[in-house]
């Protein structure tokens, strides 16, 4: 079946530490993202691919870095600079017809 | 400043009521409106609109675009229990981005 996987499903941060949340679609889309969302909160854009070895800044994309080099893959980075990471996040792919369709998020803390 | 706002940010009804929740935007280069309705995780798609005034329905569920008023509601009719969730509205701008309103949550009391 294709669709999107986001691992790990749960992830814990030291203080100063970088860690790298990992999404892959077997979906052929183009466009990839990452949201974060805060209790109570809706989905906030943190970066967005159209297409392969390209990106673009969402809404909230300081403390964050992404990479796309290839089609299926978007891992997110949440560097030491993020200083507020503890928030699910959120990836999906868009094929331009369809809606987006979702991960199962990352849910992730400060230790 | 939001570019996509739903109202109310939540809710508490009776189960059997009907409830219409809003969404409004503005952004450049508009092509679709979506709807989603998030439980636990993943959002699930409820609806994608993109044409002025013609009604999408699933169900009790139902969504209607003003493209010249830039608004969109979602309605749900003879609610349940199960309707309970937060319900994500989000635009679609040009150059593939997507982005989403702080979503409304609805409480459905038995």
């Amino acid at each position: 079946d294709g669709g999107i996987t986001q691992s790990p499903k749960y992830l814990f941060r030291k203080e100063g530490q970088n860690v790298t949340l990992s999404c892959e679609q077997n979906l052929n889309h183009d466009a990839m993202y990452w949201y974060r969302q805060d209790p109570g909160q809706g989905l906030r854009l943190i970066y967005y691919s159209q297409i392969v070895n390209d990106f673009q800044k969402g809404d909230i994309a300081e403390g964050y870095s992404v990479s796309r080099e290839k089609k299926e893959s978007f891992p997110l980075t949440v560097t030491s600079a993020q200083k507020n990471p503890t928030a699910f996040y959120l990836c999906a792919s868009w094929g331009g017809l369809q809606p987006q369709h979702f991960g199962d998020g990352t849910r992730l803390s400060i230790l | 400043e939001d570019k996509v706002v739903q109202s109310p940010l939540s809710l508490v009804v009776h189960e059997g009521d009907t409830v219409t929740l809003n969404c409004s935007y503005e952004v450049t280069n508009f092509r679709s409106l979506l709807w989603y309705k998030q439980e636990k995780k993943a959002p699930t798609f409820l609806f994608m609109l993109t044409s002025s005034g013609i009604e999408k329905k699933s169900g009790r569920l139902s969504s209607i675009l003003d493209k010249k008023e830039l608004f969109s509601i979602l309605n749900i009719t003879a609610t349940q229990t199960g309707d309970s969730a937060v319900y994500l509205c989000a635009v679609e701008e040009g150059d593939d981005k997507i982005i989403f309103g702080k979503g409304t949550r609805l409480h459905i009391l038995p």
